[in-house]
């Protein structure tokens, strides 16, 4: 199984430049989120949805979109990309099911020049 | 809101020595908790979790059991090998919409042979 799967795995970007980061899942699961990763800040979630069409914020959702029209997909986009923004970006799903674990794409690295 | 703190590293340490990482939260209700392994270049793996206090969870010889009344959720492993070198990450599942994950800033360990 693909499990979570996220693209691209690499990309440089300029400051002011818009792209979308992808991740699509082929668990049927409900919920998906995206988490940055800093150096020593652990993971932090930038929006996260429970379902196609209901997305919300996170801790850190300033400078990023949401949306899900199905619930395979969950694209994350930068408006306009900043140097603060340069991270490791990971997305997630798991089921509605108590306290099941998420599962992690491999992450795409995200450099703002 | 809910918080982790995890010891900093890197923690070095030689093949078959004893392993500890400390780890406490701060949350309100019954969180869920979790210990996640990221291994180079790639996403984040459950590595365990527990879901109320006093249980333990355990997988490849690593532990952890939740202490409610110190709020802490410490990783143990009584012979770490080479191939655990990997950052560790503690985290809770607290009772947001959609049960997203609050993670420490993450922990390194090498281990040498």
């Amino acid at each position: 199984n693909a499990g979570v799967t996220q693209t691209p795995k690499f990309q440089v970007l300029k400051t002011g430049q818009s792209m979308t980061l992808q991740c699509a899942q082929d668990m049927n699961h409900e919920y998906m989120s995206w988490y940055r990763q800093d150096p020593g800040m652990g993971l932090r979630l930038i929006h996260y949805s429970v379902g196609a069409g209901i997305t919300d914020q996170g801790e850190v959702p300033n400078g990023y979109n949401v949306s899900r029209s199905t619930t395979e997909d969950f694209p994350l986009r930068l408006l306009s990309a900043a140097p603060s923004q340069t991270s490791v970006y990971f997305c997630a799903s798991r089921t509605t099911a108590g306290n099941q674990p998420q599962h992690f794409g491999d992450g795409t690295r995200l450099s703002i020049l | 809101g809910d918080s982790v703190t995890q010891m900093e590293g890197p923690v070095t340490l030689s093949e078959e020595a004893f392993l500890t990482i400390n780890c406490t939260y701060t949350a309100t209700g019954y969180p869920s908790l979790f210990w996640y392994v990221q291994y180079p270049g790639e996403g984040l793996q459950l590595l365990l979790k527990a879901t109320k206090a006093d249980d333990k969870g355990s997988n490849k010889g690593f532990e952890a059991t939740y202490r409610k009344e110190t709020t802490s959720f410490h990783l143990e492993k009584g012979s770490v090998q080479v191939s655990d070198s990997a950052v560790y990450f503690c985290a809770l599942s607290g009772d947001n919409a959609g049960n997203m994950l609050t993670f420490g800033g993450g922990t390194r360990l090498m281990v040498k042979p």
